[in-house]
């Protein structure tokens, strides 16, 4: 287990809708990464928060959204679902701000856009 | 069920020989190289780590050897246990950025 916590486990939804995929970070951890995992390609990097701040950003689409709260979890919002988003959403938390440092990643969220 | 592509470069080895899965990274900036296992259904998990100031660091049954030189890594595993079985990422960031990138990943598996 590594101490990150990913709700829920699986989704399935429809096209056109939003989701709200939610990230708790490891204890003491005040990054936040996101990252989007397809069949036909690897882990793509969307997203990084630290410390309630927009850190660095990757391939993110501009329908996807996310956010740090101050406790420190994050949610990554996805909204007007296409077939194409159905994919594995990863969270993972590190202690520091760069990305030279080992990265903790979550079980995942399932999506499955119908 | 599956969680990676079904196309990846796969490494097939005997209970109890050792594997090596090689990786080519892409900037010769890249200064931080991370080794990641991702069995089915779950997260990755991480390995080793090594910094571009290394050539070689061990861990548990795990050597990671990094040759800057032909922008290289790779992941040594000694005698290799059903329990590897997984699909293995090697992730690189490059100097002064605050992202890493992975490659497309190699499925080992490990048969009696």
């Amino acid at each position: 287990d590594s101490g990150v916590t990913q709700t829920p486990k699986h989704l399935i939804t429809a096209t056109g809708q939003r989701v709200t995929l939610r990230c708790s970070p490891r204890s003491g951890d005040l990054s936040v990464y996101w990252y989007q995992q397809s069949l036909d390609q690897g882990l793509q990097f969307l997203i990084q928060y630290y410390n309630g701040e927009e850190r660095a950003k990757g391939n993110i689409l501009e329908r996807f959204s996310a956010q740090q709260f101050p406790d420190l979890h994050s949610e990554l919002n996805l909204s007007s679902l296409e077939l194409g988003d159905s994919a594995l959403y990863f969270c993972a938390s590190s202690v520091y701000g760069t990305s030279q440092n080992i990265q903790y990643f979550g079980a995942g969220t399932r999506l499955s856009v119908l | 069920g599956e969680s990676v592509g079904l196309h990846l470069p796969t490494l097939s080895v005997q209970e109890g020989d050792n594997s090596i899965i090689n990786c080519a990274y892409s900037n010769s900036a890249s200064d931080y190289f991370i080794w990641y296992k991702q069995e089915s259904g779950k997260g990755p998990q991480f390995i080793i780590d090594i910094r571009s100031n290394m050539d070689k660091r061990q861990g548990q049954r795990v050597t990671v050897l990094l040759n800057k030189t032909v922008k290289h890594l790779s992941l040594q595993i000694a005698a290799t246990q059903p329990g590897d079985s997984a699909v293995y990422f090697c992730a690189e960031n490059i100097y002064n950025t605050d992202k890493l990138i992975f490659g497309t990943g190699t499925r080992l598996q490990v048969f009696p």
